[in-house]
């Protein structure tokens, strides 16, 4: 079966301290895998996208990787702006629908 | 990215009624999709609103319970039928941006549903 895993489900830091956020997915045929922010009470906010393995993309404080298996979203000396449900998505398979599959999300509280 | 909006932001809704959500983007798009994101949960596809057509349905949701419409490249409603306190949940419209050299997705600010 078609699967996202996000790990962990909540992650607590303190202001500075580095962390990963893990993505992890079972599917045939990736064609991207997308990381977004989400604010309570908001629709999600595009981060990155990937599209093969070995791959890296970095905004601000955050950076992406992707290997064959798993996403990692590095955060790096995290300030409480951080502090948001981050969420993972793929896309796959030989149609072009357009379809994601998200995984569940980790909650990130970054205190002061 | 396409700018987003969606109508209502929030409503509450007594059990047996139906609701009509729009979505409206600045720009043409090439794709547009539903999501529902029920408390504490990720984000569920719905259906690919296509225009002109019939929308296209994910295993589980159907036309009758989540009538969508989408007469242009810039407009889609979603209607959530005969509500059950179940279908309370935030209601997500995201679109893939045309000519942008992107298959991104990119979301709308969502409309809270509260069915009673």
């Amino acid at each position: 079966e078609d699967q996202v895993t996000q790990s962990p489900e909540a992650l607590r830091l303190q202001e500075g301290e580095s962390s990963s956020l893990n993505c992890s997915y079972t599917v045939s045929g990736l064609r991207g895998l997308f990381w977004y922010r989400q604010d309570p009470g908001k629709g999600p906010e595009f981060l990155f996208t990937l599209y093969s393995a070995g791959e890296e993309k970095e905004k601000e404080r955050l950076k992406a990787t992707l290997t064959k298996k798993e996403s990692f979203l590095h955060i790096t000396a995290p300030k409480p702006e951080d502090s948001a449900t981050y969420l993972c998505a793929v896309r796959f398979g030989s149609s072009n629908t357009g379809k994601l599959i998200f995984g569940q999300g980790t909650t990130l509280q970054v205190k002061p | 990215s396409a700018v987003i909006s969606q109508k209502p932001s929030r409503d509450i809704c007594q059990r047996g009624t139906s609701l009509t959500i729009q979505c409206q983007v600045d720009s043409q798009v090439t794709m547009m999709f539903w999501y529902r994101q029920q408390p504490g949960q990720s984000l569920t596809l719905i259906a690919t609103a296509n225009q002109g057509s019939e929308a296209t349905y994910e295993s589980g949701f159907v036309i009758d319970k989540f009538p969508i419409s989408r007469p242009n490249l810039t407009f889609s409603t979603l209607t959530v039928s005969n509500m059950s306190p179940e279908d309370s949940s935030i209601y997500l419209c995201s679109v893939v941006p045309t000519n942008r050299g992107t298959d991104t997705q990119y979301f709308g600010p969502g409309t809270r549903l509260t069915v009673l």
